[in-house]
């Protein structure tokens, strides 16, 4: 069952300016990580971020995560044209062989 | 370096015809094993997953079934496809928390 939900579904902003995505989830987790999916392909792990941690830098990646109000947010920083895919969190299942629960993702248009 | 192969890229099946994706995994042993499938505009849905050999656990009832023959090998299969089987199927493997995907293969059952 999917249990993280990507807000907004669709963003579009222009090069240069930050790209922010929300994902919500219901139940308790060990980390929450975030991927990548260009169009048609498979999806490339980003960035992961343990329950006990609050924010977490990668590049221009930065995430955060707030276990209380069961939220992250993913900020992409002075976006560029290559940015533009789908962007999905993901939390992790422990009954399932540690498989992944996945929301419906955030789409990125990043337009020159 | 690990790697994932997944094959075809695209398939194109009639319905009532059968199927066969197969997935491996190159530079880890005894790796946990997903096939998930992503419906257009969707998320990913979990179908199969696997620890090891001949151990396979489905995730929801449905027309398609999943084996594990060798330890880096998973296999998708139908043995009559529906129109409802069409989309997007991926392979993943995973270590320590991360999943590594596969390219994908879109399935489309005309």
């Amino acid at each position: 069952s999917q249990q993280g939900e990507e807000d907004p579904q669709a963003l579009s902003i222009q090069e240069g300016e930050n790209a922010t995505m929300n994902c919500s989830y219901k139940t308790s987790i060990n980390n929450l990580q975030w991927y990548r999916q260009n169009s048609g392909r498979g999806l490339v792990h980003l960035i992961l971020i343990r329950s006990n941690e609050r924010e977490k830098h990668s590049g221009r990646l930065r995430v955060t995560l707030d276990t209380s109000k069961k939220s992250s947010s993913l900020l992409i920083t002075a976006s560029r044209a290559a940015d533009t895919a789908s962007y999905f969190c993901a939390t992790d299942r422990w009954d399932s062989g540690y498989a992944l629960n996945f929301g419906k993702g955030t789409s990125l248009l990043v337009t020159p | 370096s690990q790697t994932i192969h997944q094959w075809p890229a695209t398939l194109v099946q009639p319905v009532g015809s059968p199927l066969s994706l197969e997935c491996t995994v190159e530079g880890t042993s005894n790796p946990n094993l997903y096939w998930y499938r992503q419906a257009a505009g969707r998320g990913l849905q979990l179908l199969f997953y696997s620890i090891g050999i001949d151990q396979i656990s489905s995730e929801v009832p449905q027309n398609l079934s999943a084996s594990r023959p060798q330890d880096r090998q998973f296999i998708l299969s139908s043995k009559k496809l529906l129109l409802s089987d069409s989309g997007f199927y991926l392979c993943a493997w995973s270590v320590q928390d991360r999943a590594f995907f596969g390219q994908g293969t879109r399935l489309t059952v005309v």
